[in-house]
């Protein structure tokens, strides 16, 4: 069974740092690109980031690039999601995902909440 | 970037009947269509994908059809699991959600 926990929200004021963590079982880690997708209060889905199976190519949306960094690591089956310079629009529940080799997102985790206020 | 746009915001139905909900592209994705659906609290649930193909465990009721620019997902005689949020998805470049539909309850 695929599952995917992810751990290290909470809450930060602005200007802050917080790390995500993801932790992945149930299938071959090392083959699979993994995303981080957000979801503000009432709002909708947002992809944040991804990265390759072995973390040599990392994309980013616009407005976290230069402050968000995404990586993994394929011994421990986790990945992660270092957040820098936080500010209140990053507040949201940060989503775990597997990317399908074809693009869409079959297995995602529960979510951890980062509240960004001071 | 590819702007996604779902139609209607709200859409009320009675239990048993049927929904149809809609998705645009602002361009081209061919089939490279997904729809999840959330309840609250919830992580997103992939219901179809390939514009069409149901994911595992999916009942029949949800039919996704269309490719291209336009998009539709049919949920056919309404169960009361079924009132939620619906989101879809295009992954031909980059990757963008629409801004969801509630059904709820009429």
């Amino acid at each position: 069974e695929v599952q995917l926990m992810e751990s290290g929200g909470g809450l930060v004021q602005p200007g802050g740092s917080l790390r995500l963590s993801c932790a992945a079982s149930g299938f071959t880690f090392s083959s699979s690109w993994m995303t981080w997708i957000r979801q503000a209060p009432g709002q909708g889905l947002e992809w944040v980031a991804n990265v390759k199976q072995d973390g040599s190519v990392k994309y980013y949306r616009d407005s976290v690039r230069g402050r968000f960094i995404i990586s993994r690591d394929n011994v421990e089956n986790s990945v992660y999601l270092q957040m820098n310079s936080l500010r209140a629009e990053d507040t949201g529940v940060y989503f775990c995902v597997r990317d399908d080799a074809s693009g869409y997102y079959e297995y995602w985790g529960q979510g951890t909440l980062v509240t960004v206020s001071s | 970037e590819i702007v996604m746009t779902q139609s209607p915001a709200t859409l009320s139905v009675s239990p048993g009947e049927r929904a149809a909900l809609s998705c645009r592209a602002s361009q081209n994705v061919r089939s490279n269509l997904a729809w999840y659906q959330q309840k609250p609290g919830q992580a997103p649930r992939l219901l179809i994908y390939g514009a069409s193909t149901r994911a595992t465990g999916v009942p029949a009721r949800f039919i996704g059809s269309g490719s291209g620019t336009d998009f539709i997902l049919t949920i056919n005689s309404l169960q009361s699991e079924d009132f939620a949020v619906y989101y879809c998805h295009q992954y031909t470049s980059g990757k963008t959600f629409g801004q969801g539909t509630k059904v709820e309850i009429k």
